[in-house]
């Protein structure tokens, strides 16, 4: 059983379009999350997600927009897709401790690439 | 963000112990001191996580400075399939569920 899957494994596009990445976890975690890597492996939190409700948005342009349409999926929708999006994208979750010792589990990631 | 360094890189001969050391000299007494490793082609996994005292699980043990200030990240005999980037994250406790991930450490192992 995957914990945390993510579809498409790879997504190859052009600039402008549209595309999506979905995301589900089967683990019962209560928050969810999106982090992009770029090229130069840093890896980035982009948003942040808690029973539905948008909790961190880390100054991500407002063509990406995080939808989630119930506590097991976080979908993320990015619009006019630009060359600088292209990197791996990773989908995590947690039980939404606010603790210090919470855990999360991520997913394989996407692979976008934009030419 | 509360901020860590680590060695860019490092390497170890298989079955021999590997020491990853991070430094956290802003961390706070509440803040929790996190390893993740992120194998080739893969997602960030868990690895270990402390506040004060050592830790050990089947993976790693961390051992961390009595002043908390710097942390080490133990593997005790490493194999190939070791090898990964190994991140030290500090999570702190009163804020957001976020990580904020440092460039971590890249582990290779010869065989």
């Amino acid at each position: 059983d995957t914990a945390v899957s993510q579809t498409p494994k790879y997504l190859v596009t052009q600039m402008g379009n549209d595309k999506s990445i979905k995301c589900e976890q089967n683990l019962g975690h209560d928050t969810m999350y999106w982090y992009k890597q770029d090229s130069k492996k840093f890896l980035k939190i982009m948003f942040s997600y808690n029973n539905k409700e948008l909790i961190i948005n880390e100054t991500v342009p407002n063509r990406f927009s995080p939808k989630s349409p119930d506590k097991a999926h976080l979908n993320l929708h990015i619009n006019s897709l630009e060359l600088g999006d292209s990197a791996v994208y990773f989908c995590a979750s947690s039980q939404g401790l606010a603790r210090g010792t919470d855990t999360q589990y991520f997913g394989p990631g996407t692979r976008l690439t934009v030419l | 963000d509360a901020k860590t360094t680590q060695p860019n890189s490092m390497e170890s001969n298989e079955e021999e112990p590997v020491h990853l050391p991070c430094n956290h000299s802003t961390i706070s007494g509440t803040d929790y001191i996190h390893w993740y490793r992120q194998l080739p082609s893969q997602g960030p996994e868990y690895v270990i996580h402390g506040l004060t005292s050592n830790v050990n699980n089947r993976m790693a043990s961390l051992a961390i400075a009595e002043d908390r200030k710097s942390s080490t990240l133990i593997l005790h005999r490493a194999t190939l399939r070791d090898a990964a980037v190994y991140y030290c994250i500090l999570r702190v406790s009163n804020t957001g569920n976020q990580f904020y991930f440092g460039t971590g450490t890249s582990l290779t192992v010869i065989p």
